[in-house]
């Protein structure tokens, strides 16, 4: 197995430009999350999906869209950069029978100009 | 008052010590508590998992769990240079509330040879 893999590792954006981070677990985990990391915040939900077909906003949802058309899958879209998005992003998957068994993926790092 | 607080260190020991990481927190309905271990440039990784008040022991590691004084703690015993990372602490209501997962901001440790 995998586990949770992402892409890219690290990416340099512009203000205003758009772009999509990918996710993909094979665990067959119907909990799927993103998070953002930043200096002194601790992990911060920004959206997460219960299974293909649903998603819901966390904490910090501004400025990103989600969708789930596989089990597998879950791209994060930043739709227009902003150097308050400049942080490390990590994608996390479980089962639904508890939130202790969370894996996380090894982050991208976004920066943008 | 944030809702979870951790002293972000860095905390810097000598091989063999006892390291002892907390957090704070202000919810007293969390009920579950987590701490993760993060190194460098990777995703966080789930260590310990608790429930409710008490101790659990896992090897050279111990969370414990003090409701009353809304305090936890991470206890490594005879601590080793593979130990260095930055642990996060991470507590919950319901064991199945995904959006609800509460990080701390994380305490970069040393063990130095």
């Amino acid at each position: 197995n995998a586990g949770v893999t992402q892409t890219p590792k690290f990416q340099v954006l512009k203000t205003g430009q758009s772009m999509t981070l990918q996710c993909a677990q094979d665990m067959n985990h119907e909990y799927m999350s993103w998070y953002r990391q930043d200096p002194g915040m601790g992990l911060r939900l920004i959206h997460y999906s219960v299974g293909a077909g649903i998603t819901d906003q966390g904490e910090v949802p501004n400025g990103y869209n989600v969708s789930r058309s596989t089990t597998e899958d879950f791209p994060l879209r930043l739709l227009s950069a902003a150097p308050s998005q400049t942080s490390v992003y990590f994608c996390a998957s479980s089962f639904l029978t508890g939130q202790e068994t969370q894996y996380f993926g090894p982050g991208t790092r976004l920066l943008v100009l | 008052q944030k809702e979870v607080e951790q002293d972000p260190g860095p905390l810097s020991v000598p091989e063999g010590a006892i390291v002892s990481l907390n957090c704070t927190y202000s919810n007293s309905a969390f009920q579950y508590f987590m701490w993760y271990r993060q190194y460098s440039r990777k995703g966080p990784e789930l260590l310990m998992y608790t429930y409710s008040s008490g101790n659990k022991e896992d090897g050279r590691f111990t969370a414990q769990v003090d409701k009353s004084s809304k305090y936890i703690s991470l206890f490594i015993r005879d601590s080793q240079p593979s130990d260095s990372a930055t642990y996060l602490c991470a507590m919950t209501v319901m064991k199945t509330s995904y959006d609800k997962v509460i990080f701390g901001p994380g305490t970069s440790l040393s063990v130095i040879p």
